[in-house]
């Protein structure tokens, strides 16, 4: 099975501070996307990645930045958290090639920023 | 970006019930995935769906590709309390790069009574 882990369930944080949300994946997948989820929103791209290195802006990039050093892990940055941050994140892998559109989520982080 | 209306927003049925949802698009979808968010997780991929027409069931639940390629249905049968949850619809647009990339509808929030 594949397996998406994110490093915190719910973190809270201070207006300004600077926050880092790691996701991993086991399944040597090249897709990663992080995601914000809001009550009658949906799911909203932030930042994708395709490749280690490699990163590409989703539908809502201001306020975010992402890393991919490795493979298997790709990170979510909130240079100085502001309190419209506050949200369930979400990040999910997926294959590149045939079936690439499946994509697979961790359990997400619920960040609230004071 | 691409937009994607899911109806209903919201759902109260009684157990044993048949469930209908429905996503639509003004553009033409390549890719519609059915997903299932149980309460404080991340969304767990229900059903994938890959040529127009495409009908798939996956035990109780049962979705179509619309033949239009801009719609798509998602019907459950003889709903159970573990049916509870948020029902989000998910296309791949054609045209344009992808590498995975999705949009989402806004979900449709299922609350089965016993």
């Amino acid at each position: 099975d594949v397996k998406v882990t994110q490093s915190s369930r719910y973190l809270v944080k201070r207006t300004g501070e600077k926050v880092f949300l790691e996701c991993v994946q086991d399944m040597d997948h090249e897709n990663m996307f992080w995601y914000r989820q809001d009550p009658g929103l949906g799911l909203r791209l932030i930042y994708f990645s395709y490749d280690v290195k490699m990163k590409e802006k989703g539908d809502i990039p201001e306020g975010y930045s992402v890393s991919r050093e490795k493979k298997e892990r790709f990170s979510l940055i909130l240079e100085s958290a502001s309190t419209n941050q506050t949200s369930m994140y979400l990040c999910a892998s997926s294959i590149m090639g045939q079936g690439d559109y499946e994509q697979y989520f961790g359990p997400g982080t619920r960040l609230t920023v004071t | 970006g691409q937009q994607l209306n899911q109806s209903p927003q919201s759902m109260f049925i009684q157990e044993g019930e048949d469930v209908s949802m429905n996503c639509t698009s003004s553009s033409i979808f390549n890719t519609w995935l059915w997903y299932k968010q149980d309460p404080g997780e991340g969304p767990v991929l229900l059903i994938a769906l890959y040529k127009a027409g495409e009908l798939t069931s996956n035990g109780r639940l049962t979705a179509q590709f619309g033949i239009t390629r801009k719609d798509s249905f998602l019907n459950i049968s003889a709903s159970i309390p573990s049916d509870v949850g948020i029902y989000f619809c998910a296309g791949q647009v054609a045209g344009g790069t992808s590498y995975g990339k999705l949009t989402f509808g806004q979900g449709t929030i299922l609350t089965v009574h016993p």
